[in-house]
């Protein structure tokens, strides 16, 4: 069985400065990781996503993730964050075995004060 | 290329009443996922449709239930609706096999009064 952990359900930072949410993941093979941000009353856009690869995984907007096998954590960073950025974001594992099923992070709400 | 498509974009409904939602994915995508956000649970996964075939259902009553056509697109039944249904309903698609992303919806979002 797999599951994701979002260790902080709401983040506060100022603009300009850095961004960091957490993510830890359970997951019996080796997984799939994806970032997924989620605008108010909109769907769901990839951030990035981790497949094996590159350990160090770059998205859009600025954001990237590192996956780090031994801490089982695959924390978002932005060096800068931007009001734009507000907004919820997911951490999902993708099941192989099961036909890529995701499974959600409980999701942290990014807050971007001016 | 077209995302993926959800319909309608809202939808209102009576308790007890039934309600269908739908869904077209990318093009050459066989897998169809739902997905339920009601406010303050999170994502909770419904049912994933593959091949026209269910292949998994997540922890919900029988009265949510779908299919899957032959083009792949996907309708998602919910019967004897209660309040508690009101959420948004997210659909997605992916690749069945593979290192890929599922692609989301925008969502249709149910109210039931």
């Amino acid at each position: 069985a797999q599951s994701v952990t979002q260790l902080d359900s709401h983040v506060s930072v100022s603009e300009g400065t850095p961004v960091l949410l957490r993510c830890n993941y359970s997951s019996s093979y080796s997984p799939s990781l994806f970032w997924y941000v989620q605008h108010p009353n909109k769907g769901l856009q990839l951030l990035l996503k981790y497949t094996s690869a590159a350990t160090l995984v770059k998205g859009i907007n600025g954001f990237e993730a590192e996956f780090k096998k031994s801490e089982t954590s695959f924390h978002l960073t932005k060096p800068s964050a931007h009001m734009s950025d507000a907004a919820e974001y997911f951490c999902v594992v993708s099941d192989r075995n099961a036909g890529n099923m995701l499974t959600f992070g409980g999701g942290t709400r990014l807050m971007v004060k001016p | 290329e077209a995302g993926v498509t959800q319909s309608p974009t809202h939808l209102i409904k009576t308790r007890g009443q039934q309600a269908t939602l739908r869904c077209s994915p990318i093009s050459g995508h066989t897998s169809v996922y739902w997905y339920q956000q009601a406010l303050g649970l999170g994502l909770q996964f419904l049912l994933w449709y593959d091949e026209g075939e269910e292949r998994n259902r997540g922890n919900f009553p029988p009265r949510f239930s779908g299919r899957q056509f032959p083009n792949y697109s996907s309708e998602l039944n919910v019967n004897a609706l209660e309040l508690e249904d009101s959420a948004l309903y997210l659909c997605a698609s992916s690749f069945y096999q593979g290192n890929t992303e599922a692609f989301f919806g925008q969502g249709t979002r149910l109210t039931v009064v």
